[in-house]
C-alpha cells in the first residue's frame, strides 16, 4: 500500500507559538491530501483538503488563518498551527489516496500536539 | 442526528468469542463504506471495504444493508490482538469521508 509519513509525531509548545506539521507521500504522488483532527474519544474530523499548487479547501468552522496549509509539491503538504492555544491540543493526522486509488485512505502516523 | 453513528463500547469479550458491531449512517446517497481499525494513539488503518453483497476476510465479515442504512462487522474467534477501536467510515461523495467515533473492543485473556 501507499506510505504516508508525518512529522513530528509529538510536539509540545507554549501558548502563542506556531507549530508546523509535515505530511509526505513516500512512494507516490499525491495531488490531494487531507488534514484531520481527532480529540480524545471523538471521531476524526476533516479540517481541510490540501491541493497541490492551489489553495486548500477548509471545512466549515475551521479558521484558514489559524491553520495554514501549504501543498507546494506532489509529495509534501504542511499544516501550520499559528498562535497555538491549549484548545488546539489534539491529534492531527494527514491522509491521501494511493495511486491509482482504490478508495482506501492512507494515513500518516499522526502528530500529537500539546499546547501549554 | 450524527451522520455516522456507532456504539462507543467498550465491548469486553473473552478470547475466542464472536463479536459484532453495527454502524448506522444518515445519508442515503452514501457511496462506499469501510471499516478501519485504530490502535490507541495511532493512525487508522483499513481493515476492509464493505460491499453490497457482503464480504469476508478471514475471521472478519462485513455486511451492508442499504435499506436500513447500516453496516456491520463480525469478528469470529477473537484474538487478543484484535483489541482496538473500529471505525465505521462512509464515503458521501468525492473526497468526503465521514468517520464514526469508533467502537472500542477489548479481548480478554
Amino acid at each position: 500500500g501507499a506510505v504516508v509519513s508525518q512529522h513530528p509525531s509529538r510536539v509540545i509548545c507554549k501558548s502563542g507559538t506556531s507549530v508546523k506539521i509535515e505530511c509526505r507521500s513516500l512512494d507516490f504522488q499525491a495531488t490531494t491530501m487531507f488534514w484531520y483532527r481527532q480529540f480524545p474519544k471523538q471521531s476524526l474530523m476533516l479540517m481541510a483538503t490540501s491541493n497541490e499548487g492551489s489553495k486548500a479547501t477548509y471545512e466549515q468552522g475551521v479558521e484558514k488563518d489559524k491553520f495554514l496549509i501549504n501543498h507546494a509539491s506532489l509529495t509534501l503538504s504542511t499544516l501550520t498551527v499559528t498562535s497555538a492555544h491549549p484548545e488546539d491540543s489534539s491529534f492531527y493526522i494527514c491522509s491521501a489516496f494511493g495511486t491509482p486509488t482504490t478508495g482506501e485512505l492512507f494515513f500518516g502516523e499522526g502528530s500529537r500536539l500539546t499546547v501549554l | 442526528r450524527k451522520e455516522v453513528e456507532q456504539d462507543p463500547g467498550p465491548f469486553n469479550v473473552p478470547e475466542g468469542a464472536t463479536v459484532a458491531f453495527n454502524c448506522t449512517y444518515s445519508n442515503s446517497a452514501s457511496q462506499s463504506f469501510f471499516w478501519y481499525r485504530q490502535d490507541c494513539r495511532k493512525e487508522p488503518k483499513l481493515l476492509m471495504s464493505v460491499y453490497s453483497s457482503g464480504n469476508e476476510d478471514g475471521r472478519f465479515t462485513a455486511q451492508l444493508n442499504r435499506a436500513s442504512q447500516y453496516i456491520s462487522l463480525l469478528i469470529r474467534d477473537s484474538k487478543l490482538s484484535d483489541s482496538a477501536t473500529y471505525l465505521c467510515v462512509v464515503n458521501i461523495g468525492t473526497y468526503k469521508y465521514i468517520f464514526g467515533t469508533g467502537t472500542r473492543l477489548k479481548v480478554l485473556a
